[in-house]
């Protein structure tokens, strides 16, 4: 089993609306969440880290996390054609010795 | 653009050449990673180094060698590639501190073509 899972699409959507991106994890050590947004011929860029269980809200981006379920999302409102890109979720441990796990990514279009 | 800058953002070699990518972090950071991005595959850690000293080595081949003369600066050495290692290598880097994780900071890549 992957220790991250991440469907990865491709996802498209028109603009305006609400989209949700999820992963899946297996190790219940993690504990920091994060989302990673890339476009193309670019670098992944930090969008939200969240840390432990619950809810984490950033503009039209909220992150939320289930550790019973080891279950990760990110929902974007009023999509944007701009939010067009391949999304990647990553989990860390607890210590900063740990690594990052990142999963596959899922690439997400938003239709005009 | 991010703190993170990367050299030559596209590379086209053979298999007998030798090359080096450059990464230089403007962050202040006191780690530095390599990573490889295949499509459609998980990003693959290949190297950390933590002020300047190797702490990880995910059995990458010894045609990849890493240099890290200091925190800000890291090479990747590339010798008789193969094509399946064609790919995009991205540079990160983070502000390691105990009791917090490392939020990574990438540069933009290096596009690797191997003929």
């Amino acid at each position: 089993q992957k220790e991250v899972e991440q469907d990865p699409g491709p996802l498209s959507v028109p603009e305006g609306a609400i989209v949700s991106l999820n992963c899946t994890y297996s190790n219940s050590a993690f504990q920091y969440f994060m989302w990673y947004r890339q476009y193309s011929r670019k670098g992944p860029e930090l969008l939200m880290y969240t840390y432990s269980s619950g809810n984490k809200e950033d503009g039209r981006f909220t992150a939320q996390v289930d550790k019973s379920s080891k279950y990760i999302s990110l929902f974007i409102r009023d999509s944007q054609p701009s939010d067009s890109a391949t999304y990647l979720c990553a989990i860390g441990g607890y210590s900063s010795a740990s690594k990052i796990i990142f999963g596959s990514g899922t690439r997400l279009s938003i239709r005009p | 653009e991010t703190g993170v800058t990367q050299t030559p953002r596209h590379l086209v070699m053979g298999m007998t050449n030798k090359k080096s990518l450059k990464c230089e972090q403007h962050l202040g950071h006191n780690a530095m990673y390599w990573y490889k991005q295949s499509a459609k595959k998980p990003l693959e850690l290949m190297f950390v180094y933590n002020f300047k000293e190797q702490t990880e080595n995910n059995s990458v081949p010894s045609r990849f060698s890493p240099e890290c003369p200091n925190s800000s600066h890291l090479f990747l050495h590339l010798h008789t590639l193969q094509p399946e290692d064609s790919a995009l290598y991205l540079c990160a880097s983070s502000q390691l501190r105990d009791g917090s994780t490392d939020t990574q900071y990438f540069g933009p890549g290096t596009r690797l073509t191997v003929l």
